[in-house]
């Protein structure tokens, strides 16, 4: 079975540019969730889409934003790129079963993408 | 609100045990779990603990939970090279809730 698959894997923008990372899940999978990673806060959650639609949020600002689409494949877009956007973008495919089935929400995580802002 | 924290570095010599502490502030953390980052990777599941558990013991790894004290520990027996990484405690307040994670302890392996 093939992993979470996130492209590009590498990318330099310059600031005020915009960018738009892809993630395929594991097939299977319908929730995918995003995280910015840097040294200094670690791993912060984005977002998590589960059917299409935003399930929960994180405490990023309105420049980040993301889709599903019905194949689960997403897209997390950040626009007006700022020097601080400089991270590794790890994206998570997760498998839904409801309450009972013993599922524990484990996370299966990409490689990631790794934007530098110039 | 969530948030969890754990300390950035480790060092242990070869063979010890290596413990990692993580403390978490949402008391209807539901699923606590361990993953664990090597370089150039994502990461990956180590294990998980149900707050109704104490400890839980997979082969050299064994989880201690203080709900209590909102303690989560990850100890690692006869620690070898290959367990140097970057481990994340993380929690969630269900399934189907975000999970969140600390910044992650460094364990370094001295020979």
């Amino acid at each position: 079975k093939a992993g979470v698959t996130q492209t590009p894997r590498y990318l330099i923008k310059t600031r005020g540019q915009q960018v738009t990372l892809s993630c395929s899940p594991i097939s299977g999978h319908r929730s995918v969730s995003w995280y910015q990673q840097t040294p200094g806060q670690g791993l912060q959650f984005l977002f998590e889409y589960f059917s299409e639609t935003q399930r929960n949020k994180g405490n990023f600002p309105g420049r980040f934003s993301g889709r599903q689409f019905s194949n689960s494949r997403s897209e997390m877009n950040v626009s007006t790129l700022e020097l601080g956007d400089s991270a590794l973008y790890l994206c998570a495919s997760s498998l839904e079963g409801g309450r009972g089935s013993g599922n524990t929400g484990e996370l299966f995580f990409g490689e990631g993408s790794r934007l530098t802002v110039l | 609100g969530e948030d969890v924290e754990q300390s950035l570095f480790l060092s242990v010599r070869e063979g010890d045990s290596s413990v990692i502490n993580c403390t978490y502030t949402d008391s209807s953390s539901t699923y606590l779990y361990w993953y664990k980052q090597e370089p150039g990777a994502g990461l990956q599941l180590l294990t998980y603990i149900f707050s109704n558990m104490d400890m839980k013991q997979d082969q050299r790894l064994t989880v201690l939970l203080n709900k209590k004290d909102k303690h989560l520990s990850l100890r690692i027996a006869d620690t070898q090279t290959g367990d140097s990484a970057i481990y994340f405690c993380a929690e969630s307040r269900d399934r189907d809730d975000k999970i969140i994670f600390g910044k992650g302890t460094r364990l370094h392996i001295l020979p």
